[in-house]
C-alpha cells in the first residue's frame, strides 16, 4: 500500500535559518514524488516534482530511494515561505497520496 | 483563462440530509480528481476521472459518497444521508491527463459543515 507521511505537524524557524520539512514514502513501484505548498487563503498548488530536479523559490528536493525519502529544503528560509507544505505520491494508476501537511512559520 | 471552480463554497446541512457539491475543472482538462482535506488528516484521495475511462472509486469511504462527470468536463459529488464525520473541506483538482509532468490544479474547496 502506498503511505505518505511528514512526521512535523508544526515547524517554526527564524528568517534566513535553514528549513527542512521531512517527508517519507512507501511504495513497492517506482514513486513520482511531489511538494504542494498552500499559502494562506489561497489555492493548494504545485512547488516541486522531483523529475524535474528543480529549484522553486528557493526549494530543493531530492528523491532519496534507500532512505525512501523526499525531504524539501531551503537554505534561507523567508517570511513569505510561511505556508502548509503537503508530499505527495502518485502511483502508476495516476491516483495521488498526499501526508498530512507540515504548518510552517517563519518568524521575522 | 478560469481555474477550476467549485460551489457552494460553504455548505450546511442537518445531518441524514443529502448533499450535492460541484466541480468545473478546467477546459480541456481530462483528469479530474475528489479529495477530503479533514483538520490533521491531510488529504485523502476520494475518485478519480480520467477521460471516458470508469472512475477509480477506489478512496470512496462508503457506498453513501457517490459522483459523477457528465460529458467529460463538470463533476458532481453526492454524499447521501451525511453523518457529523463527513464534515471536511472537499477539494477537486483537474489536469490536463496522464504522463510526468502532469500538473493538477486545486479549486478553492467547498466546506461542509454537518451539524
Amino acid at each position: 500500500a502506498q503511505r505518505v507521511t511528514q512526521p512535523e505537524k508544526l515547524l517554526s524557524v527564524f528568517k534566513g535559518a535553514p528549513v527542512e520539512l521531512k517527508c517519507n514514502y512507501s511504495y513497492s513501484g517506482s514513486p513520482e514524488l511531489f511538494w504542494y505548498v498552500q499559502y494562506s487563503r489561497q489555492r493548494l498548488q504545485l512547488l516541486l516534482r522531483h523529475i524535474s530536479r528543480e529549484s522553486i523559490k528557493g526549494f530543493t528536493a531530492d528523491l532519496n530511494k534507500g532512505e525512501t525519502s523526499f525531504h524539501l529544503k531551503k537554505p534561507f528560509a523567508q517570511e513569505e515561505d510561511s505556508a502548509m507544505y503537503y508530499c505527495a505520491l502518485r502511483n502508476t494508476g495516476n491516483q495521488f497520496y498526499f501526508g498530512t501537511g507540515t504548518s510552517l512559520t517563519v518568524i521575522p | 483563462g478560469a481555474g477550476v471552480s467549485q460551489s457552494p463554497s460553504n455548505k450546511v446541512t442537518e445531518k441524514g440530509k443529502d448533499v450535492e457539491l460541484r466541480c468545473d475543472p478546467i477546459s480541456g482538462h481530462t483528469a479530474l480528481y475528489w479529495y477530503r482535506q479533514s483538520l490533521g488528516q491531510g488529504l485523502e484521495f476520494l475518485i478519480y476521472f480520467q477521460g471516458n475511462s470508469a472512475p477509480d472509486k477506489s478512496g470512496l469511504p462508503s457506498d453513501r459518497f457517490s459522483a459523477e462527470r457528465t460529458g467529460g468536463s463538470v463533476s458532481t459529488l453526492t454524499i447521501q444521508r451525511t453523518q457529523q464525520e463527513d464534515s471536511a473541506v472537499y477539494l477537486c483538482a483537474s489536469s490536463i491527463g496522464t504522463g510526468p509532468y502532469n500538473e493538477q490544479f486545486f479549486g478553492p474547496g467547498t466546506r461542509l459543515t454537518v451539524l
